[in-house]
């Protein structure tokens, strides 16, 4: 099986650098994707294929890998990114998707 | 670009309920426009069900799901299916479709092996 781990939560304060990483077997060979869920809405993309970002998202997000692990990086966080985010990858097919459970992120 | 689920509602265990899913504002029925399947029962986290080729012709399931769940779609009529029969009630979620991520560099186009633009959802209740 192949699973992606997220720290459940990160809270930082406004204008800080938050931190959210993604680990999985996986990210060794596949890219990682990160997706941003507001409160009763569909996810949105932030981040494709490690680090690149999708017209419209603001330069404050990044994203970056090593080895097994992949890190969405919000830089000058702002209380409008607060919400739930999900990594996603696939199996070594890659034909199975799989996402992290999940990491709330607080700015407060 | 506009994904747009429709088919939910309240279904008791072991009877079958099919979501459609139409898309509009992009060419449904190009190579990489693969479509997905996604759930998220109530407060847990994002599920990937199934994926479909963009001609029909390959298709991947979840474990969770293998067997129950059928995906299609009818590219003349850019519309996404998801068969669910003999249904759990711990098939209770929202229901998403989205599309294969592409984008644009200069002249050339791009896919990814993963989702871009999301539909709202359609909400599975299923209950006795």
């Amino acid at each position: 099986s192949y699973e992606l781990t997220q720290p459940p939560s990160v809270s930082v304060s406004p204008g800080q650098t938050a931190r959210i990483t993604c680990s999985g077997d996986t990210l060794e060979k596949k890219s990682a994707y990160w997706y941003q869920q507001k409160s009763g809405q569909a996810p949105v993309l932030v981040i494709h294929e490690d680090s690149k970002r999708p017209s419209g998202i603001p330069e404050r997000f990044s994203g970056s890998t090593s080895g097994t692990r992949a890190t969405l990086i919000i830089s000058g966080a702002q209380v409008d990114d607060e919400g739930d985010y999900y990594c996603y990858s696939t199996d070594s097919s890659g034909h199975h998707g799989v996402f992290g459970g999940g990491t709330k992120l607080t700015v407060l | 670009v506009q994904l747009v689920e429709s088919g939910g509602g309240v279904v008791q265990p072991g009877r079958s309920l099919r979501l459609s899913c139409e898309g509009s504002g992009f060419t449904f029925n190009t190579y990489g426009m693969d479509m997905y399947w996604v759930r998220q029962a109530p407060g847990k986290g994002l599920e990937w069900l199934a994926v479909i080729s963009y001609d029909g012709n390959n298709k991947y399931y979840a474990d969770s799901v293998k067997g129950r769940f059928a995906i299609s779609r009818d590219n003349a009529k850019n519309t996404l299916y998801l068969e669910m029969n003999s249904l759990r009630v711990e098939d209770t979620a929202v229901y998403y479709c989205a599309k294969q991520g592409a984008y644009r560099n200069g002249p050339m186009n791009y896919h990814y092996n993963a989702m871009d633009v999301w539909g709202q959802g359609t909400t599975v209740t299923v209950s006795s």
